[in-house]
């Protein structure tokens, strides 16, 4: 079993529509969660940084942390064209510990907003 | 701020070659890692990199290797290429070593012939 589980999708929405993207882990040891944009043949852009359990905004995107259920989400509101990508979740333990460094990521979900 | 430069972004291979890949990481970031990223198994991470250190190393063979430079510019080199290490390696960079915010460059896509 993979410890970054994300539904690949494909997502097809109207634009307009609220997004929701979601992840589950199964490693207690994550603290650090984030979310990622990547267009084709592009390097991951990162979206969100979080850390404790709650939600954070930005803009038009929130991210919403539930670490006593080990879930993850991002909510994209207003959903435009232009945000048609695939969308990452990445995961990283405390600071201090030895894998700080590693990121660990989702599969990526595939999202496509349609006019 | 210039973003994180990867060179070559294309290399074409051929079995059993090897190959070194570059990435300068954001003006002050001193901490470089490196993912290979697959459609069949995603992005895995490769090494990390802190003060000219590998602090960290995923479960790659060790064909794949790398290092840092004083002035935190990374390297990656793969050796004895084989079919399967076609791929997208991407390098991010952070500012370490308590903040982990990870910042990706445009990768360098690899093909092994």
């Amino acid at each position: 079993q993979k410890e970054v589980e994300q539904d690949p999708g494909p997502l097809s929405v109207p634009e307009g529509a609220i997004v929701s993207l979601n992840c589950t882990y199964s490693n207690s040891a994550f603290q650090y969660f984030m979310w990622y944009r990547q267009y084709s043949r592009k390097g991951p852009e990162l979206l969100m940084y979080t850390y404790s359990s709650g939600n954070k905004e930005d803009g038009r995107f929130t991210a919403q942390v539930d670490k006593s259920s080990k879930y993850i989400s991002l909510f994209i509101r207003d959903s435009q064209p232009s945000d048609s990508a695939t969308y990452l979740c990445a995961m990283s333990p405390n600071a201090g510990g030895t894998s700080y460094g590693k990121l660990t990521f989702g599969q990526g979900t595939i999202l496509t907003v349609h006019p | 701020k210039a973003g994180v430069t990867q060179t070559p972004r294309y290399l074409i291979k051929t079995r059993g070659q090897q190959v070194t890949l570059s990435c300068s990481p954001i003006s002050g970031h001193r901490s470089v890692s490196w993912y290979q990223q697959t459609p069949g198994q995603g992005l895995q991470f490769l090494f990390e990199y802190f003060s000219e250190t590998q602090r960290n190393k995923g479960n790659f063979p060790g064909r794949f290797s790398g290092r840092q430079f004083s002035n935190s510019r990374s390297e990656m080199n793969v050796s004895t290429l084989e079919l399967g290490d076609s791929a997208l390696y991407l390098c991010a960079s952070s500012p370490g070593p308590a903040n982990n915010e990870q910042f990706f460059g445009p990768g360098t896509r690899l093909t092994v012939l």
